[in-house]
Formats: structure tokens, C-alpha cells, sequence
């Protein structure tokens, strides 16, 4: 099975920073990428599918990018509820594999 | 307002069984792949299986193939997911996650979960 694996796994920024997460496939899955985010408490939200479009809603600070083995989510403007741990989740066939997750938090 | 409602969970033995159910609104039910996924306590989300609009296509994770049995009846707009010989290490919020679909040389494809419900906990626990 094809293992996905984010980095880092968690990072502490300041609002109005850009952050970058990363996540890695161990075997190329074109574009069927999609990364969520789940604040505390709550249910995961889909942000982005096929690697690169934003779900309906979804403001604009967040965008994704990659394709084949190495994608990443980007927050162009880190901002106080952006504060949640992200995961990446990959489409291309079963199994439907999560990564491990990345903690974001205000510096 | 598209709406997912889960239902069913509850405390179990080790080896006990379960039936989950996902009532959906709000949106055309048979045209959906739909999902299940389970997050246990401070992990991370985990796919369990999916099933395909009508039904002809059905996937799951490997740790459940044979004991759990994801099923759907169009006409109710509802998916369930039969949890048969439960193991402690099943503890988690099961969500039901509407899920979108993509096409390709074989047809329509599973894609990313774009509405999920607010989770049922199952507790596996002597």
C-alpha cells in the first residue's frame, strides 16, 4: 500500500506568516490529493481535492500544489482560527490512506 | 442543507457486534459514493470502507475485511455498517462522509470525502 507522510508534524508560526506543509507519498498518485483540516473538537473539513482546488467556501489564503509523490498545502497568511492540524489524504485507489497529520498553532 | 446523521454506536464487548446507520438529506443520495471513516481518541482520521451509488463497488480496509460490512438502501437515503467480532483497538468516532467521485477509463472512481457527519462513538470495552 502507498504511504503518505506529512511533515512537519507540527509547527508553531505567527499570524500573518506563511506556512508550508508538505506531504509525501511512497509512490506517485498523479493529482488525487486532498488535504482537510479539523479544529479542536470538531469534524474534518475537506480544503482542497485533486491536489490543487479549493472546496467551495474555503478562503482564499489556502492553496495547494504538487503532483505525483510530493504536494504541498500553503497558508499564505497564518490567522488565529487557522489553528487545527492539517491532513493530506490520498484518492487514486483503495486503500483511501491518511497522513499522520500536522499540528498548526499560533507562535 | 446537505446533513449527514449517524447513529448506533454505543459501548461493546471485545467480539461484540454493532450496526451503524448515516441518515442523509439535503442532497441526491444515489448519485453519491459514500464512506465510513473512524478516528480513534488523539489519532488521526482512518478510511474503513466505501461503497460505490449502487451499490456494485465496494472497498475496505484491510484490518476489517471479513468482519465489517458497509451497505446502503437508496430508496431510505441511508448507509449503514454492519461491525461484527469489534477489538478494543476499534474505539473511535465513525463518520459518515459523502463522497465525491471522479471518472476514468473504468468508470466512476472514489474521491475525496466532502461532507462528513458529526460521528458516532463506538466504545469497545469489557
Amino acid at each position: 500500500d502507498i504511504q503518505m507522510t506529512q511533515s512537519p508534524s507540527s509547527l508553531s508560526a505567527s499570524v500573518g506568516d506563511r506556512v508550508t506543509i508538505t506531504c509525501r507519498a511512497s509512490q506517485g498518485i498523479s493529482n488525487y490529493l486532498a488535504w482537510y483540516q479539523q479544529k479542536p473538537g470538531k469534524v474534518p473539513k475537506l480544503l482542497i481535492y485533486g491536489a490543487s482546488t479549493l472546496q467551495s467556501g474555503v478562503p482564499s489564503r489556502f492553496s495547494g500544489s504538487g503532483s505525483g509523490t510530493d504536494f504541498t498545502l500553503t497558508i499564505s497568511s497564518l490567522q488565529p482560527e487557522d489553528v487545527a492540524t492539517y491532513y493530506c489524504q490520498k484518492y487514486n485507489s483503495a486503500p483511501w490512506t491518511f497522513g499522520q497529520g500536522t499540528k498548526v498553532e499560533i507562535k | 442543507e446537505v446533513q449527514l446523521v449517524e447513529s448506533g454506536g454505543g459501548l461493546v464487548q471485545p467480539g461484540g457486534s454493532l450496526r451503524l446507520s448515516c441518515a442523509a438529506s439535503g442532497f441526491i443520495f444515489s448519485t453519491y459514493w459514500m464512506s465510513w471513516v473512524r478516528q480513534a481518541p488523539g489519532k488521526g482520521p482512518e478510511w474503513v470502507a466505501n461503497i460505490k451509488k449502487d451499490g456494485s463497488e465496494i472497498y475496505y480496509v484491510d484490518s476489517v475485511k471479513g468482519r465489517f460490512t458497509i451497505s446502503r438502501d437508496n430508496a431510505k437515503n441511508s448507509l449503514y455498517l454492519q461491525m461484527n467480532n469489534l477489538r478494543a483497538e476499534e474505539t473511535a468516532i465513525y463518520y459518515c462522509a459523502r463522497t465525491s467521485y471522479y471518472y476514468d477509463r473504468s468508470g466512476s472512481i472514489a474521491g475525496a470525502f466532502d461532507i462528513w457527519g458529526q460521528g458516532t462513538m463506538v466504545t469497545v470495552s469489557s
